[in-house]
């Protein structure tokens, strides 16, 4: 069975200051992984994913990922926060060919202090 | 412009009804998938479909049906069976499998009254 784990379900930031977004999985095979951006009241955005080519992943509005084997780790990180990053964000695993869907964490709520 | 739309945006039920979540793509992908969110839950696999006339059940299955008439539609019924219908209920997509991008619905948030 898969699962992730999302440590902090808030997490605060000041605007400019690096944001860090922790992620681990649990899979007995080499997993997929997706960092998805929610806003309010709004369906999921695909922030970006990796599916086992290069460990550093880099998406869109500046986020960027490294999947660590050896930590069973999926951090997201963005250098300097913006306002307008302030979301929910979900990591999300799926092995094989995912055909039963993603599993999803419980969500971390991003909050930008100006 | 392709994409998913879910209809309606926000729902309103009686205890004791059923109601349908509407969910189109015209993305010409073959496989859908309906999740709940709960606050503080995450997103929780209802139903999933990868061919027409095809499903099966997710995590959560108990009180919900749906149906995959066509391969652009899938509908989600809330049926009375389901004691804690009240939540967001999102729906989804992939060309093929879920190890490729999943394109999501803007939700439809069911509330009990």
């Amino acid at each position: 069975a898969q699962s992730v784990t999302q440590l902090g379900s808030h997490v605060s930031v000041s605007e400019g200051a690096l944001v860090l977004l922790r992620c681990n999985y649990s899979s007995s095979v080499p997993p997929y992984l997706f960092w998805y951006v929610q806003y309010p009241n709004q369906g999921l955005q695909l922030l970006l994913k990796y599916t086992s080519a290069a460990t550093l992943v880099k998406g869109i509005n500046g986020f960027e990922a490294e999947f660590k084997k050896s930590e069973t780790s999926f951090h997201l990180t963005k250098p300097s926060a913006h306002m307008s990053d302030a979301a929910e964000y979900f990591c999300a695993v799926v092995t094989g060919r995912g055909a039963d869907g993603l599993t999803f964490g419980k969500g971390t709520h991003l909050i930008i202090q100006p | 412009d392709g994409g998913i739309t879910q209809s309606p945006k926000y729902l309103f039920r009686k205890e004791g009804q059923n109601v349908t979540l509407s969910c189109e793509q015209n993305l010409n992908h073959d496989a859908m998938y309906w999740y709940r969110q709960d606050p503080g839950q995450g997103l929780r696999l209802i139903y999933y479909s990868q061919i027409v006339n095809d499903f099966q059940k997710g995590d959560i299955a108990e009180g919900y049906s749906v149906s995959r008439e066509k391969k652009e539609s899938f509908p989600l019924t809330v049926t009375s069976a389901q004691k804690n219908p009240t939540a967001f209920y999102l729906c989804a997509s992939t060309h093929g499998v879920m190890n490729t991008e999943a394109f999501f619905g803007q939700g439809t948030r069911l509330t009990v009254v």
